[in-house]
């Protein structure tokens, strides 16, 4: 079966730092995606991994280890306009695009 | 360039009824694939067109069905309404494989039609 876990809610503090982990298990892997989701707005894209190890990209970064089907997405410096949704997304390894979504995280940023 | 685009944003309908949701990709994307996403809920994979034809197709039942068109735009058509098919209907494009540059296979996502099955 196809099976993404990540955590429901999170809380933090502007300024500080937040990890959002991700687990997953799928019959195939063709990269694992994080988006991020404003209520009642479009997901947007914000990283990619295919390869194992960190990817960063200003104040957010991705890492990726397969061999552990685990994922996770740190913002640091966090800001009040980070409070949002946090979908971690995987591509299977069939011949379509499609993503496989977690639930999403709910990040709450307090002042 | 313009982004994906879809209309109508909101809409109600009544159960049994009938409904069609468009969208217009993004500039040079010729893949499209449509998303249903309920209320606290990841989205979920419904389908996926390219050069016109379905070649994905997730776990919904035949009356979700869909239409790409030359110009590479998408119809979801959702038929005998029920109310748990009320969501936010999400259209995502992406480039061709190999297209040049950094190609992740990114979605594009458009700001998604809210339906409400009353």
């Amino acid at each position: 079966g196809q099976n993404i876990d990540q955590p429901t809610e999170m809380t933090a503090t502007e300024g500080a730092i937040v990890q959002i982990n991700c687990t997953y298990q799928t019959s195939g892997f063709n990269g694992l995606f994080w988006y991020q989701q404003h209520a009642g707005e479009a997901p947007t894209f914000l990283s990619y991994n295919v390869l194992d190890g960190l990817e960063e990209k200003g104040r957010f970064s991705s890492f990726l280890s397969r061999s552990k089907g685990y994922s996770y997405l740190l913002l640091k410096e966090l800001q009040m306009k980070d409070s949002a949704s946090y979908l971690c997304a995987v591509r299977d390894g069939g011949a379509t695009n499609k993503l496989i979504f977690g639930t999403g995280t709910l990040l709450a940023v307090q002042p | 360039e313009t982004g994906v685009t879809q209309s109508p944003t909101h809409l109600i309908k009544t159960r049994g009824q009938q409904v069609t949701l468009r969208c217009s990709s993004q500039s040079g994307h010729n893949t499209v694939s449509w998303y249903q996403q309920a209320l606290g809920q990841g989205p979920q994979f419904i389908f996926q067109y390219y050069r016109e034809e379905e070649n994905g197709r997730g776990n919904f039942p035949p009356r979700f069905s869909g239409l790409q068109f030359p110009n590479y735009s998408s119809e979801l058509n959702v038929n005998a309404l029920e109310l748990d098919d009320s969501a936010l209907y999400l259209c995502a494009s992406s480039p061709p494989r190999g297209s040049g540059g950094v190609n992740t296979g990114e979605l594009f996502f458009g700001e998604g039609s809210r339906l409400t099955v009353l």
